[in-house]
């Protein structure tokens, strides 16, 4: 079965303190890997993908890696709007579902 | 260009009553897919379909069906509502079905069973 863990379950950081997310996965074959946001009440956003070990993908102060079993959330100096819950997908080969999700990590800035 | 629509907002049932919720996709997307989230989870699969064919079914009782129409708009129908069913319930379209399509969310529809 395939299964997509997410630590820490939350994480609370200073403005400005750097810090990185995990998401470990054990899948029958990576399709692809998904990276997305989620504020409270509202749909997640899509921030990432990443189909191959190795890759790496950035966008604002988020970089995103990937190697053959987990993927790294990064975030460099964070601000307190960066506070929300990080969810991490899985597309595989030969499941029947479009994607399976982690239970995310809640991130909680302070300023 | 307008993102994932989904209505209504919010809804509140009693127990064994029936519940419609609709979902229109991004223009151009033919993929739509359904998903649970209940609070402190991530979301749960429950349908895909593509171009009007179902695709995809998660583990959810038969009291779930689904359906999409020629415009690519979909519907999701959960009868004999139990308190368990409350959730956030999630529609997210893709240009195809397949794996290298990235999905976007709406902002979800909160079903509330009392």
């Amino acid at each position: 079965e395939d299964q997509v863990t997410q630590s820490p379950e939350a994480l609370r950081l200073q403005e400005g303190e750097s810090s990185s997310l995990n998401c470990s996965y054990t899948v029958s074959g990576l399709r692809g890997l998904f990276w997305y946001r989620q504020d409270p009440g509202k749909g997640p956003e899509f921030l990432f993908t990443l189909y191959s070990a190795g890759e790496e993908k950035e966008k604002e102060r988020l970089k995103a890696t990937l190697t053959k079993k987990e993927s790294f959330l990064h975030i460099t100096a964070p601000k307190p709007e960066d506070s929300a819950t990080y969810l991490c997908a899985v597309d595989a080969e030969a499941g029947n579902t479009p994607l399976v999700f982690g239970k995310g990590t809640r991130l909680s800035v302070i300023a | 260009d307008a993102g994932v629509t989904q209505s209504p907002t919010h809804l509140i049932k009693t127990r064994g009553q029936q519940v419609t919720l609709r979902c229109s996709p991004i223009s151009g997307h033919k993929s739509v897919s359904w998903y649970q989230q209940v609070l402190g989870q991530g979301p749960q699969f429950i349908f895909q379909y593509y171009e009007k064919e179902e695709r995809g079914r998660g583990n959810f009782p038969d009291r779930f069906s689904a359906r999409q129409f020629p415009n690519y708009s979909s519907e999701l129908n959960v009868n004999a509502l139990l308190l368990g069913d409350s959730a956030l319930y999630l529609c997210a379209s893709s240009l195809g079905s397949g794996g290298m399509n990235e999905q976007f969310f709406g902002p979800g529809t909160r079903l509330t069973v009392l």
